[in-house]
């Protein structure tokens, strides 16, 4: 089975408005991130966090807030969507392990702000 | 902070021939590089992690090697196959053990 999935896969949604993409995992892994994918970009780190009640600023964290209730669940917020945050979402879980952190993404989620 | 080069962003070749992909690095105190591939409409996959006391590892017709003095990493494919379309995408953990930095990606295409 899948072991980090998000929720939705694709979303529409309108400027200035509120968007929460969710990301669950069955790893039991400690790490967590989000990353956007834009073409020319690759990908970019936006939060990420150690564990529940953890989270951290990455590369571009400006526009969007996250939250980790606990160890399965990492969310990414945009409290006021605006059309460059259209984008491609990738949540990851990091295993932690032997002093490195390998990562497992998630499918992605689709963004399109209007 | 670091950064990584991936090249070339576009690789077509032909169904049975090898496909080369390199990355370069900034950072000498890198300890941890990674490829994975991403199908379209897919998450990224992971195919291979290398810690830098590795100069080369092979596995399931891929061969990554490391240049540590170049700060050069590479992804070979041998006998490429239309199955192993896809973009590609090296990324490293830079001077940290968290946090990747990633590539552009490289969209390989095998023809029949």
């Amino acid at each position: 089975e899948a072991a980090v999935t998000q929720s939705p896969r694709n979303k529409v949604a309108v400027t200035g408005g509120k968007v929460t993409l969710s990301c669950n995992q069955t790893n039991n892994h400690n790490n967590m991130y989000w990353y956007r994918q834009d073409t020319g970009h690759g990908l970019r780190l936006i939060h990420y966090s150690y564990g529940a009640g953890s989270t951290e600023k990455g590369d571009i964290p400006d526009g969007y807030k996250a939250s980790r209730p606990s160890q399965e669940n990492f969310s990414l917020i945009l409290e006021l969507a605006t059309p460059s945050q259209t984008s491609v979402y990738f949540c990851a879980s990091g295993d932690d392990w032997g002093g490195q952190d390998t990562q497992y993404f998630g499918p992605g989620t689709r963004l399109l702000v209007l | 902070g670091e950064q990584v080069e991936q090249r070339p962003p576009h690789l077509s070749v032909r169904e049975g021939d090898s496909a080369f992909i390199i990355c370069t690095y900034t950072d000498s105190a890198t300890a941890y590089f990674y490829w994975y591939k991403q199908e379209p409409g897919a998450g990224l996959q992971l195919l291979m992690s290398v810690f830098s006391n590795v100069d080369r590892k092979e596995e399931q017709g891929l061969t990554v090697l490391l240049n540590k003095k170049d700060k050069r990493l590479s992804l070979n494919l041998t006998a490429a196959h239309p199955g192993d379309s896809a973009v590609y995408f090296c990324a490293d953990s830079g001077g940290s053990n968290y946090k990747l930095t990633f590539g552009k990606g490289t969209l390989l295409t095998v023809t029949p």
